[in-house]
């Protein structure tokens, strides 16, 4: 089984509000990854959790925060957003976090993230 | 400056019409290639994973090259089911978990 899972599929926040993405997997891997994507764009890496740890912040602004609960789970809590983040926001998980060859990434459903 | 570039950006097939998609890229240290398929609003879904030149992966209507510089993905025989984004995406040595995207290429086949 190489099932993600992320809830909600849809959300729509103001820009006050604070909301949290979740995402679970149960393929005993030991990376987890959030991506960002636009319409017709490829997904944009936004944080990499490797054994738990942070290991990648590609800049993302502080209004976005990644917690790693344990390693089957991985949340993006969300405060203060602004209409420009407005995105599909994809899970992704991997066995070891690119430290073996052909460490295959694993997608989400996504979340539809709107907003107002 | 662009490290994987896929071609064409957009491409439309008859049904049972045969094509490549090409995914040329300029990274060192390749760790593997990847191809996946995008359906609107959906996450990607994972098709083949490639490492060493010359390696060849099959899936149905899908087959996968490599070759030091490039990545094919054979369509023989396409259908309208076949119709998505198709995404190649290299892992370098240096950028652990960092994938590097193509900008993708639509596939449009129609009956």
């Amino acid at each position: 089984d190489t099932e993600v899972t992320q809830t909600p599929k849809h959300l729509v926040m103001g820009m006050t509000n604070k909301k949290s993405l979740k995402c679970e997997q149960h393929m005993g891997h030991r990376a987890m990854y959030w991506y960002k994507q636009k319409a017709k764009k490829p997904p944009e890496l936004m944080f990499v959790y490797s054994y738990e740890k942070l290991s990648i912040n590609e800049s993302v602004p502080s209004r976005f925060s990644p917690e790693c609960p344990n390693s089957s789970l991985l949340n993006l809590h969300l405060h203060a957003l602004q209409p420009e983040d407005s995105a599909l926001y994809l899970c992704a998980s991997s066995q070891a976090g690119g430290r073996l060859k052909q460490d295959t990434q694993y997608f989400g459903p996504g979340t539809r993230l709107t907003v107002l | 400056e662009d490290q994987v570039t896929q071609s064409p950006e957009a491409l439309r097939l008859q049904e049972g019409e045969s094509s490549s998609l090409n995914c040329s890229y300029t990274v060192s240290g390749l760790r593997g290639l990847f191809w996946y398929r995008q359906d609107p609003g959906k996450g990607p879904e994972f098709l083949f994973t490639l490492y060493s030149a010359g390696e060849e992966k099959e899936k149905e209507r899908l087959k996968a090259t490599l070759t030091k510089k490039e990545s094919f993905l054979h369509i023989t025989a396409p259908k309208p089911e076949d119709s998505a984004t198709y995404l190649c995406a290299v892992l370098r040595g240096s950028t652990l978990g960092r994938l590097y995207f193509g900008r993708g290429t639509q596939l449009t086949v129609w009956p």
